[in-house]
């Protein structure tokens, strides 16, 4: 099964890009890359998702490198409401999730 | 579009005691999942419907849980006797279809047993 690698913590001072990292070396060709967040006592919130291209959309950016064995997730101006578990998530089969135990990003004011 | 509802949020029961949960996903949403996620950890996926069976239940408790989706669309998960390693958040989520669907989540319903 294919699996993910997470920093169990960071840091980002508010105002500044949040850059998360993530290793999926055992990804599939035709797998997909989703990042959700979790804000405390809230469920599971989708951000963003890719297979090979780089993706942007309106909450981040999703840069996968070219062997798509790690991922990216840029918050490009982080607010303090942003602060929550990051979680990166191959699919398995059958659309089932293999969440981990994710980053948990403090934005500092 | 009405998110996927969950009641109740909160439950607190005594072990060996019955507690249900329901759920209500998106509007058409075909495939249904039910969740468990214990403190500091990620969501553990339990069971997932697709219309009303069952796609997958390795990783549910059998001997205590059980859960159903009827008519396709609501869901009930229940935990009967209930056990202290059984606190945790319940989430349910659904997606419109099978294969590398985005899910869609509710709030969860915390659950404490004493």
């Amino acid at each position: 099964d294919a699996k993910t690698t997470q920093p169990t913590s960071m840091d980002c001072a508010e105002g500044r890009a949040a850059n998360l990292p993530c290793n999926h070396s055992t990804i599939s060709g035709n797998e997909y890359v989703y990042w959700y967040r979790q804000i405390h006592s809230q469920g599971p919130q989708y951000i963003i998702h890719g297979l090979k291209n780089n993706e942007t959309n309106e909450m981040a950016s999703l840069i996968i490198t070219e062997d798509r064995k790690s991922s990216t997730l840029i918050l490009p101006h982080a607010t303090l409401r942003d602060t929550a578990v990051y979680y990166c998530i191959v699919i398995l089969t059958g659309n089932q999730f293999y969440f981990g135990t994710g980053t948990s990003l403090t934005v500092i004011p | 579009e009405a998110g996927v509802a969950q009641s109740p949020r909160y439950k607190i029961i005594e072990k060996r005691q019955s507690v249900a949960f329901w759920c209500n996903p998106i509007s058409g949403h075909a495939t249904l999942y039910w969740y468990q996620q214990i403190l500091g950890q990620g969501p553990k996926l339990l069971i997932q419907f697709q219309n009303n069976g069952v796609v997958d239940d390795s990783q549910l408790p059998k001997d205590r849980f059980s859960a159903e989706r009827l008519k396709g669309v609501d869901s009930t998960l229940k935990i009967q006797p209930a056990k202290l390693e059984d606190s945790a958040v319940y989430l349910c989520a659904s997606s419109s279809g099978v294969t590398q669907e985005t899910q869609y989540f509710g709030p969860g319903t915390r659950l404490l047993v004493l």
